[in-house]
């Protein structure tokens, strides 16, 4: 069965530029959540789609933004890039997004803003 | 406010030993914990959970415990293998489906 794949893996902007992620979830899984990670503030959450709909968010800035599609495919974009924003991005899926179902995680898109 | 938090910043242990990894929360919402590995350059990948109406989870290798009155659950992984070499992660959610939220890792170096 196939994981969670993020595309691309590896990206790099410039401050002010805009970017968009994408993440394609386990077969099945209509639920998808987001997370940046950085070395100071560790894995935090940005917000979570389920049947195309933002149902949960984390405190992020409005610069942060995603969607869902009707096959579960979820991008994440994020506008005017600041430095601060150089992370990991790590999409997860799970089945509903129950909250006893654990979540299974890409091995994430690395940004870095010059 | 760090809500899950892993004071132990690093952990070395000998090869076949057990090793044990806490995990502190403070938020008495949360009833489902979670302990991921992560290797360098790859996502958290799922060890095991547990539900707050147990008190203890076992798969192979690996046991969770939770003591839901002190708020702290543990990892132990017994016999401990180079190979589980890594970050461990914690993670708890509450009534928000899909939210996770993460202590600062602890990464364990078991040695040969």
């Amino acid at each position: 069965k196939a994981g969670v794949t993020q595309t691309p893996r590896y990206l790099i902007k410039t401050r002010g530029q805009q970017v968009t992620l994408s993440c394609s979830p386990i077969s099945g899984h209509r639920s998808v959540s987001w997370y940046q990670q950085t070395p100071g503030q560790g894995l935090q959450f940005l917000f979570e789609y389920f049947s195309e709909t933002q149902r949960n968010k984390g405190n992020f800035p409005g610069r942060f933004s995603g969607r869902q599609f009707s096959n579960s495919r979820s991008e994440m974009n994020v506008s005017t890039l600041e430095l601060g924003d150089s992370a990991l991005y790590l999409c997860a899926s799970s089945t509903d997004g129950d909250i006893n179902q654990p979540q299974h995680f890409g091995d994430g898109t690395r940004l870095s803003i010059l | 406010d760090q809500q899950v938090k892993q004071n132990s910043p690093s952990l070395s242990v000998q090869e076949g030993r057990i090793s044990i990894l806490n995990c502190d929360y403070t938020n008495s919402m949360f009833d489902y914990f979670l302990w991921y590995k992560k290797y360098p350059a790859e996502g958290p990948t799922f060890l095991i959970s547990i539900s707050s109406i147990k008190d203890k989870n076992e798969d192979g290798r690996f046991t969770v415990f939770l003591n839901k009155s002190a708020k702290h659950l543990s990892l132990h992984i017994v016999p401990s293998q180079p190979g589980d070499s890594a970050v461990y992660f914690c993670a708890a959610s509450g009534n928000q489906g899909g939210k996770l939220i993460f202590g600062q890792g602890t990464e364990l170096s078991v040695k040969p």
